[in-house]
């Protein structure tokens, strides 16, 4: 089975600095990891994804996370926030069976 | 590609009512997935598809709820009678095999009164 654990449900950053929202699964076989994005009133959109390969993986609008198997982490992170990241942020797992699990989510606020 | 078109955006009705959700997925995708998101439970994988078949309908939550994908461009999923706890947002999602990545609908927003 799998899971996901996201590690604070808010977050709130000043425009240009770092966000980094955290995320830990549990997979009973390699995973594959993704990230989605939530804005009011919107369906889900990827912003990035891990199946095989390269660890770092870069997504749209200057996200990136890397995945540590040692840690079961797969953090997100941006080196500078702008106003237009204020959004809700889902970390998923699947066993590539197409099952997505989903983390409960956090939700950003970027501060001016 | 429009993406994966839901209808209605928004329902209203009454307890005990029929509520039916419609989905159109993406032209080509063999996967679609139905999941709920509520405050208090966060993202629910309700029931997926693959070429047009039920695989996993393990997340229904009881037998008011049913789902169907009578052909490879339109899914529904139905909920009878309704109950005020039936209220949420319905995705629908579809993907294709080739590829991990699910493309979500705008949603159904349900309330239930």
């Amino acid at each position: 089975a799998q899971s996901v654990t996201q590690l604070g449900s808010h977050v709130s950053v000043s425009e240009g600095a770092l966000v980094l929202l955290r995320c830990n699964y549990s997979s009973s076989v390699p995973p594959y990891l993704f990230w989605y994005v939530q804005y009011p009133n919107q369906g889900l959109q990827l912003l990035l994804k891990y199946t095989t390969g390269a660890t770092l993986v870069k997504g749209i609008n200057g996200f990136e996370a890397e995945f540590k198997k040692s840690e079961t982490s797969f953090h997100l992170t941006k080196p500078s926030a702008h106003m237009s990241d204020a959004a809700e942020y889902f970390c998923a797992v699947s066993a590539n069976d197409y099952k997505l699990s989903f983390g409960a989510g956090t939700t950003v606020t970027v501060r001016a | 590609d429009a993406g994966v078109i839901q209808s209605p955006r928004h329902e209203v009705t009454e307890m005990g009512q029929e509520v039916t959700l419609r989905c159109k997925p993406i032209s080509g995708h063999d996967y679609l997935f139905w999941y709920r998101q509520t405050m208090m439970r966060g993202l629910e994988l309700l029931i997926y598809f693959n070429n047009n078949v039920p695989i996993d309908d393990s997340g229904m939550p009881e037998d008011r709820f049913s789902a169907k994908m009578p052909n490879a461009s339109f899914s529904t999923l139905k909920i009878q009678p309704s109950e005020p706890r039936d209220s949420a947002v319905y995705f629908c999602a579809s993907s294709d095999s080739r590829s991990t990545e699910a493309f979500f609908g705008q949603g159904t927003r349900l309330t239930v009164v």
